[in-house]
């Protein structure tokens, strides 16, 4: 059963645009929420992150907004770049014992057309 | 500096053969993580080590798999007798500390492994 919830597998935005990426959950000891980017033949990149004590943390052109009561963040990058074309995976961690594995969503294609 | 390597990025076995991936993460970084990323999905936890001592091997997915890091540098992940269903790219990670949520996880590039 999926705990990180990714529903959109794709998503085309022009150039200059914003981008919504979506991401739901449903395990309720999930506190700490992460954002990763993945270029094809690269690994996941660190992108931004949040945890469950705030609703929203911004960095340059990312902002990531968390809803608790819903169960569900969004990544809003802002304004879309061409180089912003990668697969984008929502995560989260728990409390206690392992509390380091992160539990990854399906992730969403987003391609950014000039 | 360096980030995470992998070895062999490309893997292909055939069934029933033992294969051994090669994790170098980045230089003092305490923690080191395997995750297993099959086709269409997010990567999933397989085992976690802090320095040489392997805490956590919750997500491993049978007695088939097995991870070593004997210098709490370089990781080993062995997978024995191949099966077809092991075909997936694996990710190896490190972070500095000792498994805060804060600590960044940094990914390697992963093995994509096919079990033909």
């Amino acid at each position: 059963d999926q705990q990180v919830k990714q529903n959109s597998p794709s998503l085309s935005v022009q150039e200059g645009r914003i981008s919504i990426l979506n991401c739901d959950y449903t395990n309720s000891m999930f506190d700490y929420f992460l954002w990763y980017k993945k270029y094809p033949a690269e690994g996941p990149t660190f992108l931004i992150s949040i945890s469950s004590i705030k609703d929203k943390n911004e960095d340059g052109r990312f902002t990531v907004f968390l809803n608790k009561s819903a169960k569900h963040l969004s990544l809003h990058i802002v304004p879309s770049q061409p180089g912003d074309s990668a697969v984008y995976f929502c995560a989260a961690l728990g409390s206690g014992a392992g509390s380091y594995q992160l539990t990854f969503g399906k992730g969403t294609k987003l391609s950014v057309i000039p | 500096g360096a980030g995470v390597s992998q070895s062999p990025r490309y893997k292909v076995a055939k069934r029933g053969q033992d294969v051994a991936l090669r994790c170098d993460p980045i230089s003092g970084h305490v923690s080191l993580f395997w995750y297993q990323q099959a086709l269409g999905q997010g990567p999933e936890f397989l085992t976690y080590f802090q320095n040489e001592a392997q805490l956590d091997k919750s997500g491993l997915p049978s007695d088939r798999f097995f991870a070593e890091r004997p210098e709490g540098s370089v990781s080993t992940l062995k997978i024995q007798r191949t099966q077809q269903e092991d075909s997936a790219v694996y990710l190896c990670a490190s972070s500095l500390g000792a498994g805060a949520k804060t600590d960044t996880q940094y990914f390697g590039p992963g093995t994509r492994l096919t079990v033909l």
